[in-house]
């Protein structure tokens, strides 16, 4: 089952503009971290922020973390081709070691 | 190699049989995990090994499905008369000690079921 769905689905944008994706989630977490696919095969980890952390920046990216809404959001500033992928949340319970992922945000960046 | 080894790249199978996934783990790293993505979806939790033992298997669909690790490092995912249902991209994932750290994912076997 999908602990998160993310919204939007798809989003477009032109190279340069910021693109932002939400994800929201029902449970308690410990943590919730961001990855990024490309091609549908392997995930590559973007960020972590804990359950007592509000907001977190690396590098391009900034993510912020409502625990009382239930919901993050992951912003890549001064978007590049590059950053083209679907990109997921996750979450991990407390005493719970698995990841449980969204439904994840399908991002295109046009040149 | 530095990263998470996953073979088969791609298996094609019938419908029926038995097949083998392999998950070579970066070396050191004492958890794992099976992932389960069709298309459009997130990946979905299978399995959780922390080092030899599964800690939690709450997501294997059915007794199809077995997992095991005999020696804390190389895992491998077995399903028993796959059916068509079963076609997917299975994902396998390590980290030094448990989830409270970011995972790091090889780049999948692609399963057909014919």
């Amino acid at each position: 089952s999908q602990q998160g769905e993310e919204d939007p689905q798809a989003l477009s944008i032109q190279e340069g503009e910021n693109a932002t994706m939400n994800c929201s989630y029902k449970t308690s977490i410990n943590n919730l971290q961001w990855y990024r696919q490309n091609s549908g095969r392997g995930l590559v980890h973007l960020i972590l922020i804990r359950s007592n952390e509000r907001e977190k920046h690396s590098g391009r990216l900034r993510v912020t973390l409502d625990t009382s809404k239930k919901s993050s959001s992951l912003l890549i500033t001064a978007s590049r081709a590059a950053d083209t992928a679907s990109y997921f949340c996750a979450t991990s319970g407390f005493g719970n070691e698995k990841l449980t992922f969204g439904t994840g945000t399908r991002l295109t960046i046009i040149p | 190699g530095a990263g998470v080894s996953q073979t088969p790249s791609n298996k094609v199978t019938e419908k029926g049989k038995y097949v083998e996934l392999r998950c070579d783990p970066i070396s050191g790293h004492t958890a794992l995990y099976w992932y389960r993505q069709s298309l459009g979806q997130g990946p979905e939790f299978l399995i959780y090994f922390q080092g030899t033992g599964a800690a939690d298997d709450s997501g294997l669909p059915n007794d199809r499905f077995f997992a095991v690790r005999p020696e804390g490092s190389v895992s491998t995912l077995k399903i028993q008369r796959t059916e068509r249902g079963d076609s997917a991209v299975y994902l396998c994932a390590s980290s030094p000690q448990g989830i409270g750290t970011e995972a790091f994912f090889g780049q999948g076997t692609r399963l057909t079921v014919v």
